[in-house]
This record gives structure tokens, C-alpha cells and sequence, in this order.
């Protein structure tokens, strides 16, 4: 079974900031491992995602994330936090690229100016 | 379409009544997937459906929910007897099975209210 944690349900940063929000996974087998951001009202947009290969993955709009595997952890960040950048952020981790999605509990992302 | 639809965007209802929420797929998405998005629960796995398999349904959380997925499409979620625990917005995604890793793509919602 799988589950994942987010610590934090609210991460509140100035513009310009540094944007780390923390994830952390339990799987039994290697995971897949996804960021997704939803903006109010809308649906789930897929940020980044890590299956294999290289453990930093880049995604959209300046965000990065790193498998650390000894730390069962994918923490998401971002060097410089805008305000277009506030939503609901959720890491998901999948055992294989079949199965359904397990979601953290979310992460509000607040930018202020 | 290019993306995901639902339909309806909102929808109110009151305790006791059924419901039907539909979900339109990308065109030749294989796989099928409902989830539930509640306050304090996060996003829950409900439902799924790939090509012509016998559907997951592990994580219905009463019999009261039931899906189906006709000629390979359109899905319906419906709930019956409706409860105010049931409110919660509802997504589905769907994805194209290869493969590998297959992305999910989502909708935007259904927003039920159960007064």
C-alpha cells in the first residue's frame, strides 16, 4: 500500500521567496511519484512527475523536484515564489505507471506581495 | 474535445435524492478514473476503468455508488440516497493506456452539495 504525507496543509511566502513544500512517501515497491497544482475552481494540472532515471525532475513553470529515496521524500520547490503561484499544490504516488493515484492531503500556497 | 469535461459544473441537491455526474474523456483515453475531493480527506480514489476489464471499485465508499462507463467513453457516477457527507467535489481523469507511465488528465469537477 501506499500513502503520503505533506507537511504543512498552508505554506505562506513573500514574492520573490523561496517556495519548498515538503512530501514524503511510503510505497512498497519503487514508486512514481507526481506534483499536481489546482487553482480555484479547476482542475488537477500535472506539475512534474518522477517514474525513472534522473532523481531531479523539472516541470513547469520554474518548479523543480528531487527523489531522495534514503529519505522516501519529493519535496517541490521553486527559487523565486510569484504571485500567479498561489493554489493548492498535492503530491501523488503511484506504484507502476497502471495504477490509480494516491494524493497527499494538499498544500495551500500562499504568495504575498 | 481537447480535455477532460464534466458536467454538470455544480449541482445541489437534497438528502435522499440520487445523483448523476457525467465525465467525457479525452478522445481515445483507454482508462477512466473518478475521485472524490472532500474538505479534511484530501483526494480519494473511488473508481476506475481500463478498456473492456471488469472495473476497480475498491474505493466506492458504499454501495450506495455505483459507475459505468458506456462503449468505452462516457462515464456516469451515481449516487443514490444522497447523504451530506457525500458533498464533496467530485473529478474524474482519464488516460491513454501504453506502456510505461500513463498520465492522468483531469476535469475540472463536479461540485455536489447535499443540503
Amino acid at each position: 500500500a501506499q500513502s503520503v504525507t505533506q507537511l504543512g496543509s498552508h505554506v505562506s511566502v513573500s514574492e520573490g521567496a523561496l517556495v519548498l513544500l515538503r512530501c514524503n512517501y511510503s510505497s512498497s515497491v519503487p514508486p512514481y511519484l507526481f506534483w499536481y497544482v489546482q487553482y480555484p475552481n479547476q482542475g488537477l494540472q500535472l506539475l512534474l512527475k518522477y517514474t525513472t532515471g534522473a532523481t531531479l525532475v523539472k516541470g513547469i513553470n520554474g518548479f523543480e523536484a528531487e527523489f531522495k529515496k534514503s529519505e522516501t521524500s519529493f519535496h517541490l520547490t521553486k527559487p523565486s515564489a510569484h504571485m500567479s503561484d498561489a493554489a493548492e499544490y498535492f503530491c501523488a504516488v503511484t506504484p507502476s505507471g497502471y495504477s490509480t493515484l494516491t494524493f497527499g492531503k494538499g498544500t495551500m500556497l500562499l504568495v504575498s506581495p | 474535445g481537447a480535455g477532460v469535461s464534466q458536467s454538470p459544473s455544480n449541482k445541489v441537491t437534497e438528502k435522499g435524492k440520487d445523483v448523476e455526474l457525467r465525465c467525457d474523456p479525452i478522445s481515445g483515453h483507454t482508462a477512466l478514473y473518478w475521485y472524490r475531493q472532500s474538505l479534511g480527506q484530501g483526494l480519494e480514489f473511488l473508481i476506475y476503468f481500463q478498456g473492456n476489464s471488469a472495473p476497480d471499485k475498491s474505493g466506492l465508499p458504499s454501495d450506495r455508488f455505483s459507475a459505468e462507463r458506456t462503449g468505452g467513453s462516457v462515464s456516469t457516477l451515481t449516487i443514490q440516497r444522497t447523504q451530506q457527507e457525500d458533498s464533496a467535489v467530485y473529478l474524474c481523469a482519464s488516460s491513454y493506456w501504453t506502456s510505461g507511465y500513463n498520465e492522468q488528465f483531469f476535469g475540472p469537477g463536479t461540485r455536489l452539495t447535499v443540503l
